[in-house]
């Protein structure tokens, strides 16, 4: 089946530990996105990419980071710098062609202890 | 700078009946896309329906139909015949028609909690 995979579903982290959620995708899509949820606002944008090696920061990139090796992986650090990291997160992507679609993956819920 | 605006924090319907939730939006640009997104318990987001700004029909998909009023800046969803899998929250969403680059990106309104009444 073609779609996007995050893991974990879960995850918990400690204050000052840095963790890496996974965004995968087996569409052949050219462009991942990164996007945080917090209940009672819409999605916003962390970081994407458009070709491998290449990604830009979105409005709210601060203490993130993100690496893109392979075209099918868009793996997103949340660092010890994210003042407030407890949120939803989810990975989308989308063929570059101008009329295209972004699909979403299932995302992860990141929860700081 | 684009914003999409959606008034209505939670809406209830009885199933079999009709909903309509509404989405406005701001920008100086004449070319673009709007989405809804449905995103169930799951939390998985899935598009429900698109329309392209440059085409004056409105689209529909299924039980879904859309009313685009572009002059007014105005992007409702209609539902029709409600379903109890119909409970969700929905984001109305804008993106550019650029080419590349943050135009790229979707802008999401702060979604509107639809619960179906059996």
């Amino acid at each position: 089946d073609g779609g996007i995979t995050q893991s974990p579903k879960y995850l918990f982290r400690k204050e000052g530990q840095n963790v890496t959620l996974s965004c995968e995708q087996n569409l052949n899509h050219d462009a991942m996105y990164w996007y945080r949820q917090d209940p009672g606002q819409g999605l916003r944008l962390i970081y994407y990419s458009q070709i491998v090696n290449d990604f830009q920061k979105g409005d709210i990139a601060e203490g993130y980071s993100v690496s893109r090796e392979k075209k099918e992986s868009f793996p997103l650090t949340v660092t010890s710098a994210q003042k407030n990291p407890t949120a939803f997160y989810l990975c989308a992507s989308r063929k570059q062609a101008r009329t295209d679609t972004q699909y979403f993956g299932p995302g992860t819920r990141l929860t700081v202890l | 700078a684009q914003t999409v605006t959606q008034s209505q924090p939670e809406m209830s319907v009885q199933e079999a009946e009709t909903v309509t939730l509404s989405c406005t939006y701001d920008t100086s640009e004449s070319d673009y896309y709007l989405f809804w997104y449905k995103q169930p318990p799951s939390r998985q987001m899935i598009l429900v329906i698109r329309q392209e700004a440059y085409k004056q029909q409105n689209a529909t998909e299924n039980r879904f139909s859309v009313n685009f009023q572009k002059a007014a800046k105005s992007f409702s969803l209609k539902i029709s015949d409600s379903q109890l899998g119909d409970a969700a929250m929905y984001f109305c969403a804008y993106r550019s028609a650029g080419y590349g680059g943050a135009t790229n990106k979707l802008i999401f309104g702060t979604g509107t909690l639809l619960a179906v009444q059996p």
